[in-house]
């Protein structure tokens, strides 16, 4: 399983866009990258995912670059409830076991 | 949201007994899993399961046991149950078909303390 490296923890304000950047140097050819988001008290919820270039849908966007050895999870705009924890994944082809780190832990604040 | 429901939700029990939490699906899905959420350590798998009677560990197996004699259901035992055993535990399913199968769907939870 590809190694995956994010920040602990990030603060943003209310209308802010809020970018994660997760490092995954030693990932595989097939491997597919995953995000999904917690909130406190409750089991995670997928948010994306992709392969290359760029992913969008009406949560968040994914910028994977062309090396594919990092990934950004952008989400426009943030409000209170977005405050969560945030895990990066990378997913091996056909393989359905997920290992989820520590995520990082965004704040937004009023 | 996908059906998926946990029994019991909470439970407080002595070191000791055993106990079996209940993971029920209305999706089909094929794929079911078992994690513990604990402080410091984030979701770790502890068994999954790929078909009915198919099973196979996570990270964090000793000390549990699963079962699944059906789709619909996947029981976690903890066989003796040890204060280090006290978390929170998630079930999720997956249809485990192409990229698709990357997306888990998670229950409610089920508090378990130890004492």
């Amino acid at each position: 399983l590809a190694k995956t490296t994010q920040p602990i923890s990030m603060d943003s304000y209310e209308g802010q866009e809020v970018n994660i950047t997760c490092s995954h140097n030693n990932i595989a050819t097939n491997d597919y990258i995953t995000w999904y988001q917690q909130f406190p008290s409750q089991g995670p919820r997928f948010i994306i995912q992709g392969y290359k270039t760029k992913v969008t849908n009406e949560v968040a966007s994914l910028f994977i670059p062309a090396d594919r050895k990092s990934s950004t999870l952008s989400l426009p705009r943030v409000s209170l409830s977005d405050t969560a924890v945030y895990y990066c994944l990378v997913a091996p082809f056909n393989d359905y076991k997920l290992s989820f780190g520590a995520g990082t832990t965004v704040t937004v604040r009023a | 949201d996908a059906g998926i429901t946990q029994s019991p939700r909470h439970k407080v029990t002595e070191t000791g007994t055993p106990v079996t939490l209940r993971c029920h699906q209305t999706e089909n899905h094929r794929y079911m899993y078992w994690y513990r959420q604990d402080p410091g350590h984030g979701l770790r798998l502890i068994h999954y399961s790929y078909g009915v009677k198919d099973t196979d560990k996570g990270e964090v197996s000793d000390g549990y046991s699963v079962s699944r004699s059906k789709t619909e259901d996947f029981l976690l035992t903890l066989e003796s149950a040890t204060s280090s055993q006290t978390s929170v535990y998630f079930c999720a399913i997956s249809d485990g078909q192409g990229h698709d199968g990357y997306e888990q769907y998670f229950g409610p939870g089920t508090r378990l303390t130890v004492t």
